[in-house]
């Protein structure tokens, strides 16, 4: 089982700021099935970046994904309000597919 | 557009079974993969199974392997997951999802949700 390590757990940080994610692979994923989710309270998760890299439709461009191999990243360039919740990076390439435990973001 | 909506949620005794459905619309359910996800209130998410498109392979986690099974009738455009000997810990609301392609690849699309609460 591929396991994957999100860092931090919490980040504090205000308006107008940038948030760099990290997601780490216990080994090696292929770009193609690492994705990154949004979820707010009481909503469904939300799909962001799949393919490491490429936007979901609707995503604006403040969100973008990189990385490769075991070491991927989620950059908010500018937060918005409506930005801070959590987020997590999932591997779809092997069963069992897999989740972090999540990055929450939240307003300082 | 793409809709998914669960439904069979509720409170079960432990030991016993539940069936979850979802219903899709809004795409050609036939043509893609599709996922089962549970979330524990509070906690993070957790990939339950995955059924590919055409339902020749099917795909658990090691938590309810043996226990539940997930199947789909693509004549209904629904998804299935069969729940036995139910246990406290899987005590969750559970997604569907919709695969990007074959079963593979990110889920794009989720439903709303269906708790489940086992509990004597």
């Amino acid at each position: 089982e591929i396991v994957l390590t999100q860092s931090p757990g919490t980040l504090s940080l205000s308006p107008g700021e940038r948030a760099t994610l990290s997601c780490r692979a216990s080994q090696s994923v292929s770009s193609s099935y690492l994705a990154w989710y949004q979820q707010k309270p009481g909503q469904a998760p939300r799909l962001l970046i799949y393919g490491a890299s490429s936007r979901a439709t609707g995503i604006p461009d403040r969100f973008s994904g990189s990385g490769s191999g075991a070491d991927f990243t989620l950059t908010i360039s500018r937060l918005e309000p409506e930005d801070f919740a959590v987020y997590y990076c999932q591997q779809s390439g092997s069963s069992p597919q897999t989740f972090g435990q999540g990055t929450k973001v939240e307003i300082k | 557009q793409v809709q998914l909506v669960e439904s069979g949620g509720g409170v079960v005794q432990p030991g016993r079974s539940l069936r979850l459905s979802c219903a899709a619309s809004g795409f050609t359910f036939s043509n893609y993969g599709m996922h089962w996800v549970r979330q524990t209130p509070g906690k993070g998410l957790e990939w339950v199974a995955l059924i590919l498109y055409d339902g020749s392979n099917k795909y658990y986690a090691d938590s309810v392997k043996g226990r539940f099974t997930i199947s789909r009738d693509n004549s209904k455009n629904t998804l299935y997951l069969q729940m036995n000997s139910l246990r406290a810990e899987d005590t969750a609301v559970y997604y569907c999802a919709k695969d990007r392609g074959s079963g593979w690849y990110a889920h794009d699309f989720w439903g709303q949700g269906a708790l489940v609460t086992v509990s004597s």
